[in-house]
């Protein structure tokens, strides 16, 4: 069964480091999404992304925040100078192309649990 | 009021009980829900989505109520594996449907 594979599982930087995640969605999926959850917390949205471009983006997703499809297969997260309140899982998701009235199911990747010191 | 609400519970049902959960949601507009489960530091699981009145697999069974704007789940049956954090996701108000929004999760734990 296809699934979303995201590098690292774990990374530890310091405040004020840069930051890469990555995904690897599912292959004929089209739309990629980025979310976070802090320790105890809700799932949040940060970003969509599609057609190489961002669909949709939260107030959580600032300047810091920057997403890309480098290449056919990965699509990344960048965090630019990371803030304590950066710490959090970061989970990928994909899903098939949405017809915009209906959801279409997304599919999360494991997550990178991020720590920022 | 929150876009997703549940119920955090926990629930603490034995094993072979039967257990529902309720969601209640805010954006009338809402077409789509989904129930994820999520266990303790992993990603979110696809449960079931929910496209019109309800939905049904084994053991699980999703109902919506549009007029009164919430969700069900009911675990029938209920197994140890099922003990974990169930989340209620819908579109979020501003955005499109695409944009989901989570609930705080509802935790479950099944005892022997």
């Amino acid at each position: 069964e296809p699934e979303v594979t995201q590098t690292p599982s774990h990374q530890v930087t310091q405040m004020g480091q840069e930051v890469i995640l990555r995904c690897v969605p599912i292959s004929n999926h089209l739309y990629f999404y980025w979310y976070r959850q802090i320790l105890g917390q809700k799932v949040e949205f940060l970003v969509s992304f599609y057609n190489n471009e961002i669909s949709e983006k939260s107030e959580i997703f600032d300047d810091q925040f920057s997403v890309e499809r480098p290449d056919g297969s990965n699509f990344t997260l960048k965090i630019r100078s990371t803030k304590l309140e950066d710490s959090a899982m970061y989970f990928c998701a994909s899903s098939e192309v949405s017809s915009g009235l209906y959801s279409e199911t997304q599919y999360f990747g494991p997550g990178t649990r991020l720590l920022v010191l | 009021r929150k876009e997703v609400e549940q119920d955090p519970g926990p629930f603490n049902v034995p094993e072979g009980a039967t257990v529902a959960f309720n969601c209640t949601y805010s954006n009338s507009a809402s077409q789509s829900f989904f129930w994820y489960r999520q266990d303790c530091r992993k990603e979110p699981k696809l449960l079931m989505s929910v496209y019109s009145s309800g939905n049904e697999d084994g053991r699980f069974t999703a109902q919506l109520n549009r007029a009164s704007q919430y969700i069900s789940l009911l675990i029938r049956d209920s197994k140890l594996s099922d003990s974990a954090t169930y989340l209620c996701v819908g579109p979020a108000s501003s955005g499109s449907a695409r944009q989901l929004t989570f609930g705080s999760g509802t935790q479950l734990t099944v005892l022997p």
